[in-house]
């Protein structure tokens, strides 16, 4: 089975950084990849990761370890409209994602 | 323009009564996804389907069923069998294992 972990909320100040980690523990890995969910809509897809490393889009950074079965996906330069939930999933051996429950961003002005 | 069309977005099922939520992508995609989402609870997948005419169950089949007759078309009939149904839908697709899903608007499914 696969278990992940994400912290159910935070909260963040319009124009900071803010850091939302995700801890995984799955047999076997293929994948992880990141969502923004905007409250009553479609999830969208921002990033994925395979290797180790950082992969860096716009405001946007998502990093993994695989050897330590963690994530995180960075936001810079915070908006207001970054308010969301951000889903952490991960693909592991039978190639079909699981979900985490995903965190609740609140920026404030 | 290409996407995932899931209708009706709002939908209320009546005690013992089944109900189908429709999931139409023109994407061409192979795999399709049915994920019910509860507050607080993130994405469970219900049913999943790799390639036409065949599908598997998910985590939380029980309640549940599905067909996939065409590329397209991947419907989800709640059925009575399922007690607590009261959940927001989301169908999702994607042509390969890394890629990531697209997602449905959603269908928001209450008790009458």
């Amino acid at each position: 089975g696969q278990n992940i972990d994400q912290p159910t909320e935070m909260t963040a100040t319009e124009g900071a950084i803010v850091q939302i980690n995700c801890t995984y523990q799955t047999s076997g890995f293929n994948g992880l990849f990141w969502y923004q969910q905007h409250a009553g809509e479609a999830p969208t897809f921002l990033s994925y990761n395979v290797l180790d490393g950082l992969e860096e889009k716009g405001r946007f950074s998502s990093f993994l370890s695989r050897s330590k079965g963690y994530s995180y996906l960075l936001l810079k330069e915070l908006q207001m409209k970054d308010s969301a939930s951000y889903l952490c999933a991960v693909t592991g051996g039978s190639y079909i994602p699981t979900f985490g429950r995903g965190t609740s961003l609140i920026v404030h002005p | 323009d290409g996407g995932i069309t899931q209708s009706p977005k709002y939908l209320f099922r009546k005690e013992g009564q089944n109900v189908t939520l429709s999931c139409e992508q023109n994407l061409n995609h192979d795999a399709m996804y049915w994920y019910r989402q509860d507050p607080g609870q993130g994405l469970r997948l219900i049913y999943y389907s790799q390639i036409v005419n065949d599908f598997q169950k998910g985590d939380i089949a029980e309640g549940y069923s599905v067909s996939r007759e065409k590329k397209e078309s991947f419907p989800l009939t709640v059925t009575s069998a399922q007690k607590n149904p009261t959940a927001f839908y989301l169908c999702a697709s994607r042509t390969g294992s890394y890629q990531p899903q697209h997602f449905g608007d959603g269908t928001r499914l209450s008790i009458l």
